[in-house]
């Protein structure tokens, strides 16, 4: 059973923010959100993950919600080498492997 | 090094044939694995491999077998597959430590055709 549900697809103009959104109301308390992402015939990248707090890197920022049961990637200015499958997955850090489920399409308009 | 590299990055191989998928990292990572995706689907867990023993098989048919000669290696081998195991074969590898919050660093894959 997926554990998370993200919109198969959105679109983003270049330069404005791309905010991915991931409902996962069935977390536990020891699982963290993490969000990888695969370009277009490309291994997956990690971006960024989290267990309650806001996180953010040179990547992205992961906004978490306070009952933890949805979270939201935002890349702040998206540009077309931000089109790809953003994937969104929790797990218990260390101790499962990565599942990935079907995750959103972004694509990036110019 | 902070990558993995998987070679060939282009495979053709008949229904008889042997071959071997070869996946190679640097960064001490103690943890491998072999996903196999589809066109259009998401990556599929195959294999894990945890301080170079097999730790979890996904239930992946014989003809699919793994070996891990050492920490840094990692190979699929790879005999009477099927059509329908043509394929982009990624290899991953991250840090194995229970509490870790260390993401995987995957490889640019295989891309499999099985004639």
């Amino acid at each position: 059973d997926a554990k998370t549900t993200q919109p198969p697809s959105m679109d983003c103009a270049e330069g404005r923010a791309a905010n991915l959104p991931c409902n996962h109301s069935t977390i536990s308390g020891n699982e963290y959100v993490y969000w990888y992402r695969q370009i277009h015939s490309q291994g997956p990248q990690y971006i960024i993950h989290g267990l309650k707090n806001n996180e953010t890197n040179e990547m992205a920022s992961l906004i978490i919600t306070e009952d933890r049961k949805s979270s939201t990637l935002i890349l702040p200015h998206a540009t077309l080498r931000d089109t790809a499958v953003y994937y969104c997955i929790v797990r218990v850090a260390g101790n499962t492997p990565l599942v990935f489920g079907k995750g959103t399409r972004l694509s990036v308009i110019a | 090094d902070t990558e993995v590299t998987q070679t060939p990055k282009h495979l053709v191989m008949g229904m008889t044939n042997k071959k071997s998928l070869k996946c190679e990292q640097h960064m001490g990572h103690r943890a491998m694995y072999w996903y196999k995706q589809k066109a259009k689907k998401p990556p599929e867990l195959m294999f894990v491999y945890s301080y170079e023993k097999l730790s979890i098989n996904e239930s992946v048919p014989s003809r699919f077998s793994p070996e891990c000669p050492n920490s840094s290696l990692l190979n699929l081998h790879l005999h009477a597959l099927q059509p329908e195991d043509s394929a982009l074969y990624l290899c991953a590898s991250s840090q194995e430590n229970r509490g870790s919050n260390y993401g995987y660093t995957f490889g640019s894959g295989t891309r499999l055709t099985v004639v």
